[in-house]
């Protein structure tokens, strides 16, 4: 079936610290996954996407992390700041002919404490 | 600043009634969705359009929901008969291509009395 799934729900951090939050799906066939921030009263904005022919890719302080072996994702987040706190979402890309969707994971609460 | 417009921000409306939700992108794009978003639950797919027509709709998405682009700019989501338990956020997305990320627009919070 579809799904996507996140272990954690709330995940807090001090200032400064490396965030790491993880998520599952279940979908083998799947071959592109997007990491999505959602701020209070925002809609989800996009940070970093990786495609299953890679197991890492790098953005600016920003580091997605793809296991094809065990279907997992994570996303590392380097010396968090306050402004990083959000809900993160990781999303699996579904495709069939001539359309796509994202199911989304149940989302992590970082809290970023000064 | 997202990619598109939505409006209004919020909806209160009455069970029963009509409610149309407006999604304006800033620049041309291919592929439109929606999305809704229970409070505190995670995002879930409407539908899917493309090239003036539904490519893939939810079961969520039944004979109570419309989608249309009435003047090539506008992607509008029209909720014929208002459930308590359609209230929720609504999200628009665009995307350029397929296997491209989409971005979104801020929601319209519908609340549904």
């Amino acid at each position: 079936g579809e799904s996507v799934g996140l272990h954690l729900p709330t995940l807090s951090v001090q200032e400064g610290d490396n965030s790491i939050i993880n998520c599952a799906y279940s979908n083998s066939a799947s071959d592109y996954f997007i990491w999505y921030k959602q701020e209070s009263g925002k809609g989800p904005q996009f940070i970093i996407d990786i495609r299953s022919n890679m197991d890492k890719r790098q953005g600016q302080r920003v580091t997605v992390l793809l296991n094809k072996t065990v279907k997992h994702l994570s996303l590392q987040i380097a010396a968090t700041q306050p402004g990083d706190s959000a809900v993160y979402f990781c999303a699996e890309n579904i495709m069939n002919t001539g359309f796509q969707k994202l199911v989304f994971g149940t989302g992590t609460r970082l809290l970023v404490s000064p | 600043e997202p990619e598109v417009t939505q409006t209004p921000s919020h909806q209160v409306t009455q069970m029963g009634q009509e409610v149309i939700l407006r999604c304006v992108p800033i620049s041309n794009h291919l592929y439109f969705y929606w999305y809704r978003q229970i409070l505190g639950q995670k995002v879930e797919f409407l539908v899917s359009f493309y090239n003036n027509e539904i490519s893939e709709k939810s079961e969520i998405f039944d004979d109570q929901f419309s989608v249309e682009r009435p003047d090539g700019s506008n992607f509008t989501l029209k909720i014929r008969s208002t459930k308590l338990e359609d209230s929720a956020m609504y999200f628009c997305a665009i995307a350029d291509r397929i296997n491209q990320p989409q971005h979104f627009g801020d929601g319209t919070r519908l609340s549904i009395l």
